[in-house]
């Protein structure tokens, strides 16, 4: 099956720098990359996905890379905010294929934006 | 706007036993899954359904069951509960699309286990 390993399980950046998390997958047929951020106390929630046609994904100050070659994808934040602290998860999925839309999640990175 | 419910925000039980978490969603979404939650360990799947009545296990299944009798509602059960089950429990939903999904989070149960 999936495994995905995502890294640094911490992150703590001054308000204004970029953050960087990075996660790897297994398995080759995986096609499809969300990325979800937890706010503390509450649920995760979608903020950006990539497709395994596409190499890059912007949506304001996120985005995200795939390196299908590589089998690792990375999201990118810059000009941080308090309000990005939360935690953030990977995912990826074989969509299409007989996995049911099962994503695996790697262990979550801990983001702190400090004013 | 999908709507993801949980029975129960927080709840306490003792070993030994049985405890029904219970999960609806409001968007005719043919997938449920159940998760945990721990520090560290991200989400872990435990149980998912891609219809009525059908159900898959995740990477965690031992100790749990699930129930899918109608399309909206996917209850998890921990037949006897131990102290090694105490987590948060993160049910979620999405629809079947070839190019990718979106899943939908309920709020989450906190459960102690004493």
């Amino acid at each position: 099956g999936e495994n995905v390993e995502q890294h640094p399980s911490t992150l703590s950046v001054q308000e204004g720098d970029s953050a960087v998390i990075k996660c790897t997958y297994s398995d080759s047929a995986s096609n499809y990359f969300p990325w979800y951020k937890q706010e503390l106390g509450k649920r995760p929630q979608l903020i950006i996905d990539i497709r395994s046609n596409v190499g890059e994904k912007k949506d304001q100050r996120i985005a995200v890379t795939l390196n299908k070659t590589a089998k690792h994808f990375s999201l990118h934040i810059t000009e941080t905010q308090p309000e990005d602290s939360a935690v953030y998860f990977c995912a990826a999925l074989h969509a299409g294929g007989t996995s049911y839309g099962k994503l695996t999640f790697g262990q979550g990175t801990i983001l702190t934006v400090h004013p | 706007d999908v709507k993801v419910t949980q029975s129960s925000r927080y709840l306490v039980k003792r070993t030994g036993e049985k405890v029904f978490l219970e999960c609806v969603q409001d968007m005719d979404h043919e997938n449920m899954f159940w998760y945990r939650q721990d520090p560290g360990l991200g989400l872990r799947l435990i149980y998912f359904s891609y219809d009525v009545k059908m159900k898959e296990k995740g990477d965690i299944p031992e100790g749990y069951s699930v129930s899918r009798e109608k399309k909206e509602r996917f209850s998890l059960i921990l037949e006897s509960a131990s102290t090694n089950q105490t987590s948060m429990y993160l049910c979620a939903s999405s629809f079947i699309d070839t190019t990718g999904e979106t899943q939908y989070f309920g709020p989450g149960t906190r459960l102690l286990v004493l």
